[in-house]
Order: C-alpha cells, then sequence, then structure tokens
C-alpha cells in the first residue's frame, strides 16, 4: 500500500527557514516523479516544485531561489528546504506522487496527509 | 502558465441530482486534465485522469470529458458523500502544473 507522510512543519518568523520531509512507503521515490502541493488557509490548490526521476527539479515562480526539493533513496523521503519564508507562504504542505499513463506524468495520484506551515511574527 | 478556470465556483444540489462542473484552459493542452474530490481537513483524492480515466476505486457515477480547452465533470446521482470541493488539474507536458479555483459542492 502506497503511504506518504509529511512531518516538519511549524510557527517560524517572516524571513526564516523550514525543512519539510516525507517519509514514503510502497514504492521508491526514485521511481517516480514527485512533487510538493500547497493550500493556503481556505484557498485552492498549488503546485510548489517537482522533482523528475532523473534528479531534475521545477518549480513555481513564487518560491522559485527560496525553496528547494529534494530526496534521498537511501530513506526513502523527499524533502523540500524552504528559506526566506515569507507570510504569504503559509500553507498545507502536501507531498504527492505523481502518477504516469498514457505517456505522460503530471497528475497527483497519491497524497499525504499535510503539514502546516505557519509564518508570523 | 496556463490558467485554470472552474465554473461555478459554489454549486447547490440535492441527492440524486445530476451535477456538472466545468473547466476552462487559457490555451489546448490536449487531454491532459485530472479531476479531484477534497473533504474539509483531508488531502486531495484524484477520480480521473486523462480527462476521462477514472482512477481505480473510484465510483461510476463520476465521469469526465472534454478535449483542448474546455473540460467537464459529471455526477450522475448526487450521493451524501459527494458533498466537497472539485478540483481540475491540467498537467501540459511543458507547462506548469496548474489547478482551477475549486468548486464547491453544497446541500441544496
Amino acid at each position: 500500500e502506497v503511504q506518504l507522510v509529511e512531518s516538519g512543519g511549524g510557527l517560524v518568523q517572516p524571513g526564516g527557514s523550514l525543512r519539510l520531509s516525507c517519509a514514503a512507503s510502497g514504492f521508491r521515490v526514485s521511481d517516480k516523479y514527485m512533487s510538493w502541493v500547497r493550500q493556503a488557509p481556505g484557498k485552492g490548490l498549488e503546485w510548489v516544485s517537482v522533482i523528475h526521476i532523473g534528479g531534475s527539479t521545477k518549480y513555481a515562480d513564487s518560491v522559485k531561489g527560496r525553496f528547494t526539493i529534494s530526496r534521498d533513496s537511501s530513506k526513502n523521503t523527499l524533502d523540500l528546504q524552504m528559506n526566506s519564508l515569507r507570510v504569504e507562504d503559509t500553507a498545507v504542505y502536501y507531498c504527492a506522487r505523481e502518477g504516469y499513463s498514457y505517456g505522460l506524468t503530471g497528475y497527483f495520484d497519491n497524497w499525504g496527509q499535510g503539514t502546516l506551515v505557519t509564518v508570523s511574527s | 502558465d496556463i490558467q485554470m478556470t472552474q465554473s461555478p465556483s459554489t454549486l447547490s444540489a440535492s441527492i440524486g441530482d445530476r451535477v456538472t462542473i466545468t473547466c476552462r484552459a487559457s490555451r489546448s493542452i490536449s487531454s491532459w486534465l485530472a479531476w479531484y474530490q477534497q473533504k474539509p481537513g483531508k488531502a486531495p483524492k484524484l477520480l480521473i485522469y486523462k480527462a476521462f480515466t477514472l482512477e481505480s476505486g473510484v465510483p461510476s457515477r463520476f465521469s469526465g470529458s472534454g478535449s483542448g480547452t474546455d473540460f467537464s465533470l459529471t455526477i450522475t446521482s448526487l450521493q451524501p458523500d459527494d458533498f466537497a470541493t472539485y478540483y481540475c488539474q491540467q498537467y501540459d507536458t511543458y507547462s506548469p502544473r496548474t489547478f482551477g479555483q475549486g468548486t464547491k459542492v453544497e446541500i441544496k
């Protein structure tokens, strides 16, 4: 059974840093595209970042240069290092596995339960 | 980036109703569209991908259609468990993944 469990959320001051982690089971993170998706309180879903099977990464413009996605194959985890945090980064952050079909990936077939990041002074 | 626009934002319906939610992309995305259901305090759940392919375990009362820029999600007979917020999401190859703003289906 596929399972994703996020950790690392909490309260941080503007300009601070936080590192989120997502522990995967039932598959290998290195075998799938893996993304982070966030949801501000009462708002919709926003894709944040993806790491490809080959290791290349992409980011939403809103976090580019501040966030870094990575994975640890030995631990089977996905991480998100968040620096220079802003009030507008406050959200529940979900780890999501991307499905692959018809020759393309990019939809999210499994999600974690989410971890709340609050950026406030 | 490709913008996704859903309508309506809120939909009031009764048990047994046929419900349709639409999603429009700012440019053609072929059939690279997914639909999700989200309940309060929970993670989204994949319902449909490739515009029309039902995810395993999803009831057959859910269906998706469309291609290019116009898509729809239909629930043929609304059940109590279906009251939730629904999101569309595009995953065109050369564009960042983007979501619609969501459609809340509430009890009439």
